[in-house]
């Protein structure tokens, strides 16, 4: 977790609301990734950055947006939250790619009511 | 496509004896690969990686884990299990090609006195 923060660390909202999880690090690293983690699917890719203002998409994006407008802060969003979006969020960060350690967050435990 | 597929969902072992965790794999390039640990309400923790080196790779807190490319196969072991090891893990792999981490499910561990 050191140098990587979540917040908030949970959240309850209601269908239809729009959200925003941010994802903070201090150690000035290039890459960034949102993740969900659902039981039986480990984590599974929502978005990633390789820099400020450059992001892609992963496997389970639709719903979701991002953005990077500072090296240090990933914020990813939920237009209109729906019940299937109740998951585990986890944030990581890389200094380099793919063949990389991945740094994780703690954690954003989301509610959809 | 590549896929990771963790074959144990829950592994239970006592105290002190050998921790088997079993991993397969399946990628069109050469993978790198890991295993993370996560703890209870924590974000994930990288126990070791392999990326073309030496096969049997060594990680933190006496786990070890080896490369069987003609099995595909990326095992984890340990000795001795402590109680400290209960926790769930993840095998992953790698594709530059894809530029992206595949998790497994999971195998969560339960380590009895």
């Amino acid at each position: 977790d050191a140098g990587i923060t979540q917040s908030p660390r949970h959240k309850v909202t209601e269908t239809g609301t729009p959200v925003t999880l941010r994802c903070h690090q201090t150690e000035n690293h290039r890459y960034m990734y949102w993740y969900r983690q659902d039981p039986g699917h480990g984590l599974r890719l929502i978005h990633y950055s390789y820099g400020v203002k450059d992001t892609d998409k992963g496997e389970v994006s639709d719903g979701y947006s991002v953005s990077r407008s500072k090296t240090e802060d990933f914020l990813l969003t939920l237009e209109s939250a729906t019940s299937s979006q109740t998951s585990v969020y986890f944030c990581a960060m890389a200094a380099a790619g793919v063949n990389n350690e991945q740094f994780f967050g703690p954690g954003t435990r989301l509610t959809v009511l | 496509a590549q896929s990771v597929t963790q074959l144990d969902s829950h592994v239970s072992v006592s105290e002190g004896t050998p921790v088997l965790l079993r991993c397969n794999y399946s990628s069109s390039y050469s993978p790198s690969l890991f295993w993370y640990v996560q703890h209870p309400n924590k974000g994930l923790q990288l126990l070791l990686k392999y990326t073309s080196a030496a096969t049997l790779v060594k990680g933190i807190n006496g786990f070890e884990a080896e490369f069987k490319k003609s099995e595909t196969s990326f095992h984890l072991t340990k000795p001795s299990a402590h109680m400290s090891d209960a926790a769930e893990y993840f095998c992953v792999v790698s594709d530059p090609s894809w530029g992206k981490l595949q998790f497994g499910a999971g195998t969560q561990v339960v380590v009895t006195p």
